[in-house]
């Protein structure tokens, strides 16, 4: 299973284009990219997922460059509800019987 | 659509006592199950994974146990709790769409071990 590293946290401001960036070195060919979203006393939330290139959805943006070697998840113009624990997993869904294993993901804090 | 329920959604255990806590989810079938738990401010570590009815790995081993005695319920239990099993319970199930993996998780079960 590939390893990701992630910063542990970040701050931000209302209204601000957050990017945080995902490192995995080991990620195989056949792995996919995920982010999740986790409030607090809630399960984690799942955001958007990759495989190459870039993705986007209502809620965010995933850039990933050509080796695959980190993933950068952009949210653009956050609030205060953004506020959140962000979770980068890499792993594949060819296995049925397939792993996932979340990180210690990135605290973001959104100030007013 | 798919729905995963958890509960109870909270629980106070004395030290040593019994555990059980119960998933289940609706609206698909023959899923994968996944139990993690989370400490305060700390990420989510993954305790236990089913493929189907009777099937259990384990990824950490503790006095915890599970149990998937139906194709869409997964049991967590423990016959004496420990103060270190506190934390927040969560179930997940995995959705597979051709490669495309996602996991859904329930509404979590935060227990306090006194």
């Amino acid at each position: 299973l590939a390893k990701t590293t992630q910063p542990i946290s970040m701050d931000s401001y209302e209204g601000q284009e957050v990017n945080i960036t995902c490192s995995h070195n080991n990620i195989a060919t056949n792995d996919y990219i995920t982010w999740y979203q986790q409030f607090p006393s809630q399960g984690p939330r799942f955001i958007i997922q990759g495989y190459k290139t870039k993705v986007t959805n209502e809620v965010a943006s995933l850039f990933i460059p050509a080796d695959r070697k980190s993933s950068t998840l952009s949210l653009p113009r956050v609030s205060l509800s953004d506020t959140a624990v962000y979770y980068c997993l890499v792993g594949a869904g060819y296995s049925s019987a397939s792993k996932i294993i979340f990180g210690s993901g990135t605290r973001l804090s959104i100030r007013p | 659509s798919q729905t995963i329920h958890q509960w109870p959604a909270t629980l106070v255990q004395p030290v040593g006592s019994p555990l059980s806590l119960e998933c289940t989810v609706e609206g698909t079938s023959n899923p994968n199950l996944y139990w993690y738990r989370q400490a305060a401010g700390r990420g989510l570590q993954l305790l236990f994974y089913s493929v189907g009815i009777g099937q259990i790995s384990s990824e950490v081993p503790q006095n915890l146990s599970a149990s998937r005695p139906q194709d869409r319920q997964f049991i967590l239990s423990s016959k004496k709790l420990l103060l270190s099993d506190s934390g927040f319970y969560l179930c997940a199930w995995r959705r597979l769409a051709g490669a495309i993996e996602t996991q859904y998780f329930g509404p979590g079960t935060r227990l306090l071990v006194l």
